[in-house]
């Protein structure tokens, strides 16, 4: 089976412009979550979506970025306009239930110049 | 608020020695308690996972961990460990009401060979 798919896995922008991640969870997962993880840190949550619900964006930076799961399965989180701060890696993560546990994607690791 | 102590930030340990990492956690009901690894570059990978029941949990590539309510900690132990195990651990606690994982900030381990 699968695992939760992201790309890119890596992206170099210069600060001010857009970045998108997109990813994949596991076949049937409902919940998607992303995290953020800056170095030497845990991944913190940014958002939770029920199918194409966001039901916990309450850590999302909403000045800048934002998510969507139109359809229910893959997610894109994306970063307007992007700063030297947002440099960190973006993990996505997807769960049978919100009770279930939580397998996790490779990650995208991002570097803002 | 839940919060998870991870109080050692690297670890060092003989290839072959037993290996103890600390988790202590905070929070007011009985937790969903987790141990992710994650090696240089990847996603995190579920080790294993407490719910409910025995307190000793076993988990992949020989790994346990034991559930200590009155001293809130959820430590991890391998009685002999392999150079493929050098890696960052983190351990999480998963809230009952809002579904959230509360992530320690992660130990780093080292395996000499």
């Amino acid at each position: 089976e699968a695992g939760v798919v992201q790309s890119p896995r890596y992206k170099i922008i210069e600060k001010k412009q857009p970045v998108a991640f997109w990813c994949n969870p596991i076949s049937g997962h409902n919940t998607l979550y992303w995290y953020l993880q800056n170095l030497g840190q845990g991944p913190e949550l940014l958002i939770r979506y029920e199918n194409e619900e966001a039901v916990d964006d309450s850590q999302l930076p909403k000045d800048r970025f934002s998510a969507e799961r139109l359809k229910g399965v893959d997610s894109t989180l994306k970063i307007q306009p992007a700063e030297l701060g947002d440099s960190a890696v973006y993990l996505c993560a997807s769960s049978g239930g919100a009770r279930e546990t939580q397998y996790f994607g490779p990650g995208t690791r991002l570097l803002v110049l | 608020a839940q919060s998870v102590t991870q109080p050692d930030i690297h670890i060092t340990v003989s290839e072959g020695a037993s290996l103890e990492l600390r988790c202590n956690y905070s929070y007011g009901a009985t937790p969903y308690l987790f141990w992710y690894v994650q090696s240089p570059g990847q996603g995190l990978q579920l080790l294993l996972k407490y719910f409910s029941g025995d307190t000793l949990v076993q988990g992949i590539k020989g790994f346990e961990a034991e559930f200590k309510r009155s001293q809130s900690s959820f430590n991890l132990r391998k009685p002999s460990v392999h150079w493929s195990d050098a890696a960052e651990y983190f351990c999480a606690v998963g809230t009952s009401g809002t579904y959230k994982y509360i992530f320690g900030t992660g130990t780093r381990l080292k395996v000499l060979a």
